[in-house]
C-alpha cells in the first residue's frame, strides 16, 4: 500500500518569511494529490489538488508542486501569517482510487 | 457554503456499549466516508460508501463496525462493544464525484469525539 511521509516535527517560521512543507510517497504515482489543512480538534479542510500531468498549481498565497519522478509534492506558504499556523495534511487517492489516504502531517507555527 | 454536520459533538460511553455518530452529508454529494483520528496520530480511513453500499473499507472496519443511510440526508456510523482503543475523533466526508475523475474533494464535518471509560 502507498506509504506517505510528511516531515513530523513542527516547523517554525517568523511571519512573511516563506514555509515549505514536503510529502513524499513511496508506492505508485497516482493521478493526483491533494493538500489539506487542519486546526486542533476540527475537521481537515480542502486547499489545493494538483493533477500528475501538472507541474505547478497555485491559489492565493498557497502554491504546490507536484513531482512525479522524485514522488514528491512541496506546498508553499508565502507571505505567511501567524493565521497559517495549522498541520498541513497531503493526501492520495488508493490504487483503487476509492478513497485518500492521509499522510500524518506537518505542524507550521508561524511567529509575529 | 454547505457543510457536513456531525452529532454528536462529544460522546462518552463504557466499555462495551454501543455508540452511533450521525452525520448529514453535502446534500448533492453521492461518496460518503468515515475516517478516525486518534489524539496525535493520523486521519486513518475507515469506509467509503456510495450508492447505499459499502464500496470499500480498511482492515480497522471490522465486524463492530457498521455504517448506514436509512434515509436521504443522513449517514451513521454504529459502534457496537465498544472497546478503550476505540476512543478517537471520527470524521464523517462527503464528496461530489467519482474518485477516479479526481473529483472526490472532501468535505470533512467537525468531528465527533468518541470517549470509551
Amino acid at each position: 500500500s502507498q506509504k506517505i511521509e510528511q516531515n513530523s516535527e513542527a516547523l517554525n517560521i517568523q511571519e512573511g518569511k516563506t514555509a515549505t512543507l514536503t510529502c513524499n510517497y513511496t508506492n505508485y504515482s497516482p493521478a493526483y494529490l491533494q493538500w489539506y489543512r487542519q486546526d486542533p480538534g476540527r475537521g481537515p479542510v480542502f486547499l489545493l489538488l494538483i493533477r500528475e500531468n501538472e507541474k505547478e498549481k497555485r491559489k492565493e498565497r498557497l502554491k504546490v508542486t507536484f513531482d512525479t519522478t522524485l514522488k514528491q509534492s512541496l506546498f508553499h506558504i508565502t507571505a505567511s501569517q501567524p493565521a497559517d499556523s495549522a498541520t498541513y495534511l497531503c493526501a492520495l487517492p488508493n490504487s483503487g482510487y476509492s478513497t485518500l489516504t492521509f499522510g500524518k502531517g506537518t505542524m507550521l507555527l508561524v511567529s509575529p | 457554503e454547505p457543510e457536513v454536520t456531525q452529532t454528536p459533538s462529544h460522546q462518552v460511553t463504557q466499555m462495551g456499549q454501543e455508540v452511533i455518530l450521525r452525520c448529514v452529508p453535502i446534500s448533492n454529494h453521492l461518496y460518503f466516508y468515515w475516517y478516525r483520528q486518534i489524539l496525535g496520530q493520523k486521519v486513518e480511513f475507515l469506509v467509503s460508501f456510495y450508492n447505499n453500499e459499502i464500496s470499500e473499507k480498511s482492515e480497522i472496519f471490522d465486524d463492530q463496525f457498521s455504517v448506514e443511510r436509512p434515509d436521504g440526508s443522513n449517514f451513521t456510523l454504529k459502534i457496537r462493544s465498544t472497546k478503550l482503543e476505540d476512543s478517537a475523533m471520527y470524521f464523517c466526508a462527503s464528496s461530489p464525484g467519482h474518485p477516479l475523475s479526481g473529483a472526490n474533494v472532501l468535505t470533512f464535518g467537525a468531528g465527533s469525539r468518541l470517549t470509551v471509560l
